[in-house]
């Protein structure tokens, strides 16, 4: 199956600098890459989402990069807010085949003010 | 909407007692799925449903059953619990097809002795 990996675990960012959290997958079929932040004592919430036939992806503050080749995805997050503390979890799956995601383990980031 | 809800928030049993975490969601969602979720470990899938009257096994389905009780309905049924699985259960739903995104509810956090 599908084996996700996400780097770093945690993360401490000044608030309005940048925070980057990458991840590695496994199976070279998967092509949707949602990424999800989990505020405390909530259930994660999809902020943003990446398919293979797209290299970048861009919403307001946030982007998802994607390398196919080298199967790695990354989420930027710019000018870091203090609303922006949450655990971010990367995942990935094989549409339409396969709509079962797998999940990298999380990342705690943590905005200073 | 409701979205996604569970029940209940919080529960303590001890060894071997039986308990079932209720699911709902209103959102027409034809996908409904059971994920256990440990520090340092993500989200692993334990049961899913892909339609009413179907089931089928995740990552990690031991220990567990799982019901469809129809369209709206999903629970996660723990027949003699052990302390390992002393977890956070999230209920997630979607539809499902090529751009479905998985709406997950607010959490059940288990705790047996």
């Amino acid at each position: 199956g599908e084996n996700v990996e996400q780097h770093p675990s945690t993360l401490s960012v000044q608030e309005g600098d940048s925070a980057v959290i990458k991840c590695t997958y496994s199976d070279s079929a998967s092509n949707y890459f949602p990424w999800y932040k989990q505020e405390l004592g909530k259930g994660p919430q999809l902020i943003i989402d990446i398919r293979s036939n797209v290299g970048e992806k861009k919403d307001q503050r946030i982007a998802v990069t994607l390398n196919k080749t080298a199967k790695h995805f990354s989420l930027h997050i710019t000018e870091t807010q203090p609303e922006d503390s949450a655990v971010y979890f990367c995942a990935a799956s094989r549409r339409p085949n396969d709509y079962k995601l797998s999940f990298g383990a999380g990342t705690t980031v943590t905005v200073r003010a | 909407n409701a979205g996604v809800t569970q029940t209940p928030k919080f529960q303590v049993l001890k060894t071997g007692q039986s308990m079932t975490l209720q699911c709902a969601q209103d959102m027409n969602h034809n996908s409904m799925y059971w994920y256990r979720q440990d520090p340092g470990m993500g989200l692993r899938l334990i049961y899913y449903s892909a339609s009413e009257g179907t089931t089928d096994k995740g990552e990690v389905p031991n220990g567990y059953n799982v019901s469809r009780l129809n369209k709206r309905e999903f629970s996660l049924r723990l027949e003699s619990a052990a302390p390992s699985q002393t977890s956070v259960y999230f209920c997630a739903s979607s539809f499902t097809g090529e751009r479905e995104t998985q709406y997950f509810g607010p959490g059940t956090r288990l705790l047996v002795l």
